[in-house]
């Protein structure tokens, strides 16, 4: 069964500063890996995925992902985190073997400090 | 691209009553919906993945008599909360698989509140 980790489940960052949210996954084979953010009283928003080929992937908002298969890892980044990054975000896996159904984390909620 | 929209946003009914909760794929479409439940402060839970033209596919612990599902078309599929009472109360939210890209992109709408009084 697939199962989702995200380790953190607060973060408080100072407003410009880098930001890592953490995921890590179990699954037997090499799953698909998203994130999405969700501000409060809304639906999710799809930041970026991963399904093959360059480990690193570029997303919306200025996030990046690194798939890291060694440590079953999909950690999330942003150089510099503005206020308006502040909201939950959510580790997501997926695969066409299990109907293509998403498993998430519990989610990491983020502050952003002026 | 790859809007999705749920109807109606928020909505509050008398216990016992139905409620239905429309969910629509605006510019793509999409075979496959899902349905989620969240609660305050959680994580998404899996309800039941909605396919179109045929039976929905419930998670286990999901009651299918009590949330009908009904995936008429493409682009649209409608949870029904039938017999509603308090502890229904909750976040819904939809997504959609669109079938022109990469299999397993989900699209969330935003989401329907229900609170049942």
């Amino acid at each position: 069964a697939q199962s989702v980790t995200q380790p953190d489940i607060h973060i408080t960052v100072s407003e410009g500063a880098s930001l890592e949210l953490r995921c890590n996954y179990s699954y037997g084979a090499t799953p698909y890996l998203f994130w999405y953010v969700q501000s409060p009283g809304q639906g999710l928003q799809l930041l970026l995925k991963y399904f093959s080929g360059d480990t690193l992937v570029q997303g919306i908002k200025g996030f990046e992902a690194e798939f890291k298969r060694s440590q079953s890892s999909f950690n999330l980044r942003k150089p510099s985190v503005h206020w308006s990054d502040a909201a939950e975000y959510f580790c997501a896996v997926g695969a066409w073997a299990a109907g293509n159904k998403l498993t998430f984390g519990g989610g990491t909620r983020v502050l952003v400090k002026p | 691209g790859a809007v999705v929209s749920q109807h109606p946003s928020r909505v509050i009914c008398k216990s016992g009553t139905s409620v239905k909760i429309e969910c629509r794929s605006l510019d793509f479409q999409a075979t496959t919906m899902f349905w989620y439940r969240q609660f305050p402060k959680q994580s998404l839970m899996l309800m039941a993945t909605s396919n179109e033209g045929s039976k929905a596919t419930y998670e286990q612990g999901v009651e299918k008599d009590k949330f009908l599902i009904n995936h008429a078309s493409l682009t649209l599929s409608t949870l029904t909360v039938t017999s509603a009472h308090p502890e229904d109360s909750s976040f819904y939210i939809c997504s959609a698989r669109d079938m022109g890209q990469q299999s397993a992109t989900q699209y969330f709408g935003p989401g329907t509140r229900l609170l049942v009084l």
